[in-house]
């Protein structure tokens, strides 16, 4: 099955700096690239994603690159802002399989 | 549009006992998935119903897990008896047929003592 790797798992950057989390996948079928926001008590929350026909988005702040070759995916967050503070996750979806496999979260701090 | 609810947010039961986890799916939404984390580690996955059907549980535990979905609405997800491996945050998702764009429930936070 599946495996998605993510580092770090921790990540503290001032306020202003931009922050570059990283994921790795394993199975070359995998099609589809979310990344997902969790604020504490909340569930996890959409806030871009990436098909394996392309290779960059962007949408404002946030932008994910994905190196299909690599089987690798990033997600770049510019100018951070206190309250982009949240567990980030990455994820992966195989084939024709509809289940998200999660990588293990980063804690993302933005320093005032 | 109203998103995708769980109950309760939180449950706290001792070992060996019954626990029954709900989740409203978004209305129209045939799709409905339960994920967990367990001890802040990777979420993961549980079960995938389509409308009243289970298109896929390769991600269940063991047979103290017992899910189901009413007529395609609402789900709902029993442990029993519960072990204390079991403690985590329980998350509900719901998603339209052909669309990859799952929302998220707030989750229920189960903790077995």
């Amino acid at each position: 099955g599946e495996n998605v790797e993510q580092h770090p798992s921790t990540l503290s950057v001032q306020e202003g700096d931009s922050a570059v989390i990283k994921c790795t996948y394993s199975d070359s079928a995998s099609n589809y690239f979310p990344w997902y926001k969790q604020e504490l008590g909340k569930g996890p929350q959409l806030i871009i994603d990436i098909r394996s026909n392309v290779g960059e988005k962007k949408d404002q702040r946030i932008a994910v690159t994905l190196n299909k070759t690599a089987k690798h995916f990033s997600l770049h967050i510019t100018e951070t802002q206190p309250e982009d503070s949240a567990v980030y996750f990455c994820a992966a979806v195989s084939g024709s399989a509809r289940q998200l496999t999660f990588g293990s979260g980063t804690q993302l701090t933005v320093l005032p | 549009e109203a998103g995708v609810t769980q109950f309760p947010s939180h449950s706290v039961i001792e070992k060996g006992q019954t626990v029954t986890l709900r989740c409203d799916p978004i209305s129209g939404h045939d799709n409905l998935y339960w994920y967990r984390r367990v001890m802040g580690k990777e979420i993961k996955f549980l079960l995938h119903f389509v409308k009243e059907s289970k298109q896929d549980e390769s991600g269940m535990p063991n047979n103290r897990f017992l899910a189901e979905r009413t007529g395609g609405t609402y789900s709902t997800l029993k442990v029993q008896p519960a072990e204390l491996e079991d403690s985590g945050v329980y998350f509900c998702a719901s998603s339209p047929t052909g669309n990859y764009g799952y929302t998220f429930g707030s989750g229920t936070r189960l903790t077995v003592v």
